[in-house]
């Protein structure tokens, strides 16, 4: 049981790239949600499912796109990268309603 | 206004020191309430959930406020292994989000 796997741990971006960032979760959990932490600012929701084939926005969605892919998989794409995108990404999946979120390991972007 | 609110500290205590930590929420409608530890450059890791009635596990006590819209955390015998943040987290169901505090760092000195 791996609980919430994150890929890759870490990446360096030159501004306008793209990439995707993945998740995984094998609790047979329904809700999954993609987080950002910046110094100071603490997490912050990007864009969250609360289940198989819903997504919805959070907090700080823009230039994020996301893909809850199957029950497992949940993906978070950046189209044109930029450099206040640089952040730790953290994914976090929950059975749902308001029970105990468990996370990823992270990654760690930098946006050159 | 945030809607969860932590004084970001830092705390610094001698081993075996009483230390407490306060939370504030903004939206009365939140249902679950939580505490996270997080390490250095790791993910946050559920500490303990908060009950309406309070909630003790081992040298951690949990405390939640309704009217005044307030969580607390008191650990006791600190030891040098809670040296971490704390992050005070709440959910309001029919969002199906969680809003997490800023975190109150804490390092248990020898």
């Amino acid at each position: 049981n791996a609980g919430v796997t994150q890929t890759p741990k870490f990446q360096v971006l030159k501004t306008g790239q793209s990439m995707t960032l993945q998740c995984a979760q094998d609790m047979n959990h329904n809700s999954m949600y993609w987080y950002r932490q910046d110094p100071g600012m603490g997490l912050r929701l990007i864009y969250y499912s609360a289940s198989e084939g819903t997504t919805d926005k959070g907090e700080v969605p823009n230039g994020y796109n996301v893909s809850r892919l199957n029950k497992r998989e949940f993906s978070l794409r950046l189209e044109s990268a930029a450099p206040s995108q640089t952040s730790v990404y953290f994914c976090a999946s929950t059975v749902g309603g308001g029970e105990t979120q468990y996370f990823g390991p992270g990654t760690r972007l930098l946006v050159l | 206004r945030k809607e969860v609110e932590q004084d970001p500290g830092p705390f610094n205590v001698p081993e075996g020191a009483t230390v407490a930590f306060n939370c504030t929420y903004s939206n009365s409608a939140s249902q679950s309430f939580f505490w996270y530890r997080q390490d250095c450059r790791k993910e946050p890791k559920l500490l303990m959930s908060v009950y309406s009635s309070g909630n003790e596990d081992g040298r951690f006590t949990a405390q939640l406020n309704r009217a005044s819209q307030y969580i607390s955390l008191l650990i006791r015998d600190s030891k040098l292994s809670d040296s971490a943040t704390y992050l005070c987290v709440v959910n309001t169901k029919t969002g199906n989000q969680f809003y997490f505090g800023t975190g109150t760092s804490l390092t248990v000195i020898p």
